[in-house]
């Protein structure tokens, strides 16, 4: 059964480093998002992205974040100057259409020191 | 702000009873309607989605959506200890694309 992926599992990273989460989406899905849950709360929305553009965005997602797709293959969130209050596990997530369900990867672990 | 509320429990069903678990949105315009389970620390995995009135059965879940009340639920029959874990609520609110915003979840423990 297809399955989103997502690298690395868990990231440690300093305060004011940029880290680069990794996504594989499911092949034949064509919309793409990332959301986030700090620890007992929300999942919350970040972005959704579809024919190479972001559809749309969060208040969360400031100039520190960007999404790309690199490859055929791979979906990436960047963060470029980490804070404290990033730490939280980052979740990507794909759909075939816009309305249809989405399928969560296992997602990032992201602790910021 | 569209909001999703549901009550964060912990609702607590003996083996083998039927959970019931509720939701309720904001956004008038709402058009889908998503069921997640979520396991600690593991991410949301897709149970049920419910896109027009009435009910829909799938295995022991039955989601069921009222628009006028702005209403959706999950009921679990038969529920088993390993269907302890937060349930999530999400909904894709109108105007977004393809942004789910979701409930605080509501933690079921199956107790044998």
């Amino acid at each position: 059964e297809p399955e989103v992926t997502q690298t690395p599992s868990h990231q440690v990273t300093q305060m004011g480093q940029e880290v680069i989460l990794r996504c594989v989406p499911i092949s034949n899905h064509l919309y793409f998002y990332w959301y986030r849950q700090i620890l007992g709360q929300k999942v919350e929305f970040l972005v959704s992205f579809y024919n190479n553009e972001i559809s749309e965005k969060s208040e969360i997602f400031d100039d520190q974040f960007s999404v790309e797709r690199p490859d055929g293959s791979n979906f990436t969130l960047k963060i470029r100057s980490t804070k404290l209050e990033d730490s939280a596990m980052y979740f990507c997530a794909s759909s075939e259409q816009e309305h249809y369900e989405q399928y969560f990867g296992p997602g990032t672990r992201l602790t910021v020191t | 702000q569209k909001e999703v509320e549901q009550n964060s429990g912990p609702l607590s069903v003996p083996e083998g009873a039927i959970a019931s678990l509720n939701c309720t949105y904001s956004d008038r315009g709402s058009q889908s309607f998503f069921w997640y389970r979520q396991y600690s620390g593991k991410s949301p995995e897709l149970i049920m989605s419910i896109y027009s009135n009435g009910d829909k059965e799938d295995g022991r879940f039955t989601a069921q959506l009222n628009k006028a009340s702005q209403y959706v639920s999950l009921l679990i029959r038969d529920s088993q200890p390993s269907d302890s874990a937060t349930y999530l609520c999400a909904v894709k609110t109108s105007g977004s694309y393809g942004k789910l915003t979701f409930g605080q979840g509501t933690i079921l423990t199956v107790h044998p």
